[in-house]
């Protein structure tokens, strides 16, 4: 099992820039969380999906920021325009049961200046 | 909302010597608990889980956690610890959702360092 993928690992923009970050689930977990951390705000839950389904966005900071999950297989989360309080390591995470315990990504550091 | 409180920020243990990490939560009910560790630059990996059933559960790396709803805590043991053990520590929570669990909180989380 390849665990969760997730694309890049780093990124380095620019203030006002487009940026998506790519994540690829456990092949058959039905549930896919992102998670962004930061050395103020810790870890929080941006947005998660059930069966390619959005099922909690209240964590997403603001309209900048949106999330998408074509397929099973597939997910992005987009920032446009981008800020440098963006900057963070974004996590995506996957599971078949979310009573056991979810598997995380390597994450994406992003920094925008 | 629920929340996470992790109390020490930083703790420093002798390699070999007996470890206990705290971790108090705010859930009206009883929440599923998680914790897990993060080593530098890396991902997060699923110590344990509680969510029912015997309060005492074992997780892998010879750790283990004892929920206790009266104080409502979830700490975390480990009778002797490894150098390879230093690292990054978060105690998490999850709501009842629908037949499942939600997305997680977490703590702030507790930096782990070995001594030799």
């Amino acid at each position: 099992d390849a665990g969760v993928i997730q694309s890049p690992r780093h990124e380095v923009t620019e203030m006002g820039q487009e940026v998506t970050l790519r994540c690829k689930p456990i092949s058959g977990h039905d549930y896919l969380f992102w998670y962004r951390q930061t050395m103020m705000r810790g870890l929080e839950l941006l947005i998660y999906f059930n069966n390619n389904v959005p099922i909690d966005d209240s964590g997403m900071p603001e309209d900048r920021f949106s999330a998408k999950m074509p397929n099973a297989s597939f997910s992005t989360l987009k920032i446009q325009p981008s800020e440098p309080r963006d900057s963070a390591v974004y996590f995506c995470a996957s599971c078949r049961d979310t009573t056991r315990g979810q598997y995380f990504g390597p994450g994406t550091r992003l920094t925008v200046t | 909302a629920q929340s996470v409180t992790q109390p020490d920020i930083h703790i420093t243990v002798s390699e070999g010597a007996s470890l206990e990490l705290r971790c108090n939560y705010s859930y009206g009910a009883t929440p599923y608990l998680f914790w897990y560790v993060q080593s530098p630059g890396q991902g997060l990996q699923l110590l344990l889980k509680y969510f029912s059933g015997d309060t005492l559960v074992q997780g892998i790396k010879g750790f283990e956690a004892e929920f206790k709803r009266s104080q409502s805590s979830f700490n975390l043991r480990k009778p002797s610890v490894h150098w390879s053990d230093a690292a990054e520590y978060f105690c998490a929570v999850a709501r009842h959702s629908g037949g499942g669990a939600d997305g997680l909180t977490f703590g702030k989380g507790t930096h782990l360092i070995i001594q030799p």
